[in-house]
């Protein structure tokens, strides 16, 4: 069955610190990848997606992910994190053959630390 | 443009109510999803609509229910509400069905409370 596991619930990093928040899925079928954005009291807002091609994607905020088809992962990276980078952070997946809905994990909540 | 918006944004229930949260999409879109996103976990998929048809139902049981309108708004019923049932119901919606070129844009949900 197609789950996504996001393996840190909290990660906690310094102001200007680099940071990575790791996902990693499972699915029997070819994917499509994606990491939201949750503000404190707001939606969810999309931050970039993986569909086909370069395995690097850039997305807004200064935020990029990398897919690793062999590993199944697609972890999200920043160099230099600030104070305004403070969320919670959502890998989804959606199988190619369904892409309707949005297989979530559970979230990780970035603490900067000023 | 206005965003996604739901309504209300706040609601408390007792066991064995019945509830109907409301979405608006962005205008232009024809298609709404809807999730429930219980406390410390991700979001789980209720129901896709597209064009006023279910397109898509997740593993929920049958208390949930939804429909969308002509103008594409839509809402979503839950029957004889359990504790469980408590979490915040996200609306989003896309301008296709598919999510490869039409990327979900969610509402800032609905928070329910079953008591």
């Amino acid at each position: 069955a197609q789950s996504v596991t996001q393996l840190d619930s909290q990660v906690p990093v310094f102001e200007e610190a680099p940071v990575e928040l790791r996902c990693n899925y499972s699915s029997s079928v070819s994917v499509y990848l994606f990491w939201y954005v949750q503000y404190p009291n707001q939606g969810l807002q999309l931050l970039l997606k993986y569909l086909s091609g370069s395995t690097l994607v850039k997305g807004i905020n200064g935020f990029e992910a990398e897919f690793n088809k062999s590993q199944t992962s697609f972890h999200l990276r920043k160099p230099s994190v600030h104070i305004s980078d403070t969320a919670e952070y959502f890998c989804a997946v959606s199988e190619m053959d369904s892409n309707y809905q949005l297989i979530w994990g559970a979230g990780t909540k970035l603490i900067i630390k000023p | 443009d206005a965003g996604v918006t739901q309504s209300p944004t706040h609601l408390i229930k007792t066991r064995g109510q019945q509830v109907t949260l409301r979405c608006s999409p962005i205008s232009g879109h024809k298609s709404v999803s809807w999730y429930q996103q219980v406390l410390g976990q991700g979001p789980q998929f209720i129901f896709q609509y597209y064009e006023k048809e279910e397109r898509g139902r997740g593993n929920f049981p049958d208390r949930f229910s939804a429909r969308q309108f002509p103008n594409y708004s839509s809402e979503l019923n839950v029957n004889a509400l359990l504790l469980g049932d408590s979490a915040l119901y996200l609306c989003a919606s896309s301008s296709d069905r598919g999510l490869m070129n039409s990327p979900l844009h969610f509402g800032n949900g609905t928070r329910l409370t079953v008591t």
